[in-house]
């Protein structure tokens, strides 16, 4: 069964923190690895990731992917309380329609 | 910057009734996707759509769930008789390609009574 995993299920830190968001997965058709933030309602997108071992950045955020141990990483640093959210892990699956599979997802508190 | 709207926001309703829920997506997107979250809980696919058919569905979307595009910019979930357990937030999403990254609405919360 496709699964998708993430740890740890919530965190509180204090700003200036630097974080570290994993997400396993077991999927039958790795097609590529999103992570998400998610604050009040919808997810809004941050990185997608199809080769192994390149970084995404994106201001303090940055992101990579191993595909021979299946996993990923979210890096977080200097952390803001604007930061706090959950953050999603979602693998699209590239048997049938390219559906996403979602983790459960790691809430972030930024304590000021 | 061109997103995905849904409406409505927030619906109530009695169980047995039916609703539909209602997105536009984004307007050169082709791939369109409903997902559904239980308070609480992680996001679970429903379906996908493309070319005016149903692509893929999962087991949550059973006979209850239905999918439509009825004109070229809506794209409509409707649950025929509401259970208790539908109650959740519904989101639409769409994408460009079929492997492309899919954008999401702000969701609709739905509760059934």
């Amino acid at each position: 069964e496709d699964k998708v995993v993430q740890s740890p299920l919530s965190l509180v830190v204090h700003e200036g923190d630097t974080v570290t968001l994993n997400c396993s997965y077991e999927v039958t058709n790795f097609r590529s690895l999103l992570w998400y933030k998610q604050e009040k309602k919808a997810p809004t997108f941050l990185f997608m990731l199809t080769s192994s071992g390149i970084e995404k950045k994106s201001g303090r955020l940055s992101s990579i992917l191993d595909k021979k141990e299946l996993f990923s990483i979210l890096n977080i640093t200097a952390t803001q309380t604007g930061d706090s959210a959950v953050y999603l892990c979602a693998v699209e699956d590239g048997s049938g329609t390219y559906k996403y599979i979602f983790g459960t997802g790691t809430r972030l508190k930024v304590l000021a | 910057e061109p997103e995905v709207t849904q409406t409505p926001s927030h619906q109530v309703t009695q169980m047995g009734q039916e609703v539909i829920l209602r997105c536009v997506p984004i307007s050169n997107h082709l791939y369109f996707y409903w997902y559904r979250q239980i308070l609480g809980q992680k996001v679970e696919f429903l379906v996908s759509f493309y070319n005016n058919e149903i692509s893929e569905k999962s087991e949550i979307f059973d006979d209850q769930f239905s999918v439509e595009r009825p004109d070229g910019s809506n794209f409509t979930l409707k649950i025929r008789s509401t259970k208790l357990e539908d109650s959740a937030m519904y989101f639409c999403a769409s994408s460009v390609l079929e492997e492309g990254t899919q954008y999401f609405g702000p969701g609709t919360r739905l509760l059934v009574l």
